[in-house]
């Protein structure tokens, strides 16, 4: 069971662009919803992350909006920038227990020039 | 950059070896993890620790151990590597007072 959805599987922008990635996650006791940025042969790193209080948050080119009536997520990147190529994981965090994160299955960005 | 590593990046062996792959952090974090990650693929928790001598089993089943005598490390196990274990092993920790997992640098584990 995929608790949290993310679409799309891979993105092409072109530089310059917005790249837009979607989440969606059913699990209402999740409460902070980070994106990590992971290169080829390196870890996943924080990106920017978001609490349900609050509907948007932006940190430089990167932009969380978030619906919790919804219960969807969007990371959008501004100004897209060839350097920005990775693949990005939205993920979710419950609330209790272990704060193990949740991930969605990753969305390949390409930015072409 | 989080001070968290992971030995070795690479690991090939053959079927039936005993692994162990490292992971340590000096931030003092007392939450630790596991997570293993198929190429572009989503990462799916195996194990964590509260702490020392803390340790659980995460969502995925896995056949790997880990164990956490000190803060600092929490190693992974395998007793008798098979195919179906070639993957990327990454470790990962946090803090009490904060939201933030850092990840390591991940192991490559190829078993022939």
């Amino acid at each position: 069971q995929q608790q949290v959805k993310q679409s799309p599987q891979s993105l092409i922008v072109q530089k310059g662009g917005i790249s837009i990635i979607n989440c969606a996650y059913e699990n209402t006791a999740f409460d902070y919803f980070p994106w990590y940025q992971q290169f080829p042969g390196k870890g996943p790193a924080l990106l920017i992350a978001i609490r349900p209080d609050v509907s948007e948050k932006k940190e430089g080119r990167f932009t969380i909006s978030f619906n919790k009536s919804a219960k969807q997520f969007s990371l959008h990147i501004m100004d897209s920038q060839p350097g920005d190529s990775a693949t990005y994981f939205c993920a979710a965090r419950s609330n209790f227990g272990n704060e193990k994160l949740t991930f969605g299955t990753g969305t390949r960005l390409t930015i072409i020039p | 950059e989080a001070d968290i590593y992971q030995t070795p990046r690479y690991l090939v062996i053959g079927t039936g070896k005993k692994i162990t792959l490292e992971c340590s952090q000096t931030m003092g974090h007392d939450k630790m993890y596991w997570y293993q990650q198929d190429p572009g693929m989503e990462l799916h928790l195996i194990h964590y620790s509260y702490g020392v001598n803390s340790t659980e089993k995460g969502d995925l089943s896995s056949e790997s151990t880990v164990s956490r005598i000190r803060t600092e490390h929490f190693p992974l196990t395998l007793e008798s590597a098979r195919p179906s274990h070639t993957s990327q092993y990454l470790c990962a920790s946090k803090s009490n007072e904060y939201n933030e997992q850092f990840f390591g640098p991940g192991t490559r584990l190829t078993v022939l």
